[in-house]
């Protein structure tokens, strides 16, 4: 099975920081990797597709980047409404669609 | 717009068999892969399994042996059922839309389009 794993699992940011947010596979997935946020009591949403595609109707402030095993999800300057939880997830395998842990952002 | 919305029981008794139905509204259902994924309380997410609108299927290997799921294009929804629940399987259910985005002429699948979730508790 491929493991994903994310790093921080939390953090604290101020309003106009910039966030980086680490995803880890234990095996090469090329660049089958999906970046969903999700708030409370929500679904998840589709922020980025492919390691770096940005979903249509997705704030430019948001990119990712990365290939093979290690991917990061940036927040050029965080909004108010970014606070939430960011999920990755790997598309690679068709026998297991594993998402990582989750990263919480929370105010500082 | 494409919007899916999740049905089920709420409240089952443990070694029950769990029925969610997801149903299509704002566009067809042929055509594409759905996806179940589950979230417990304050957890992460998992996915259950997705199936295409011939029938073609995948279960998360975890939950393979108790995982059935089923499509019905007639009524443009798809079914989740897992057996013998325990408290374990206690979570927030979610159907989800899963398409091939294109980036450099190659395609890669994401889940664009999200049920609201609904509620399954376990208990005895």
């Amino acid at each position: 099975d491929i493991q994903m794993t994310q790093s921080p699992s939390s953090l604290s940011a101020s309003v106009g920081d910039r966030v980086t947010i680490t995803c880890r596979a234990s095996q090469s997935i090329i660049i089958y990797l999906n970046w969903y946020q999700q708030k409370p009591g929500k679904p998840p949403k589709l922020l980025i597709y492919a390691a770096s595609s940005l979903q249509t109707g997705v704030a430019s402030r948001f990119s990712g980047s990365g290939s093979g095993t290690d991917f990061t999800l940036t927040i050029s300057s965080l909004q108010p409404e970014d606070f939430a939880t960011y999920y990755c997830q790997q598309s690679y395998s068709n026998y297991g669609y594993i998402f990582g842990q989750g990263t919480k952002v929370e105010i500082k | 717009q494409v919007q899916l919305q999740e049905s089920g029981p709420g409240l089952m008794k443990p070694s029950e068999t769990l029925s969610l139905t997801c149903t299509v509204s704002g566009g067809s259902i042929s055509g594409y892969y759905w996806s179940w994924i589950r979230q417990s309380a304050g957890k992460g997410l998992e996915w259950i399994g997705r199936i295409y609108t011939s029938g073609n299927t995948r279960y998360n290997p975890s939950l393979k042996s108790r995982v059935t799921m089923s499509v019905d294009t007639a009524k443009n929804q798809f079914s989740l059922k897992l057996t013998t629940v325990t408290a374990a399987d206690t979570a927030v259910y979610y159907c989800a839309r899963e398409v091939p985005l294109t980036r450099d002429n190659y395609y890669y699948y994401a889940m664009d389009v999200w049920g609201q979730g609904t509620t399954v508790i376990v208990s005895s």
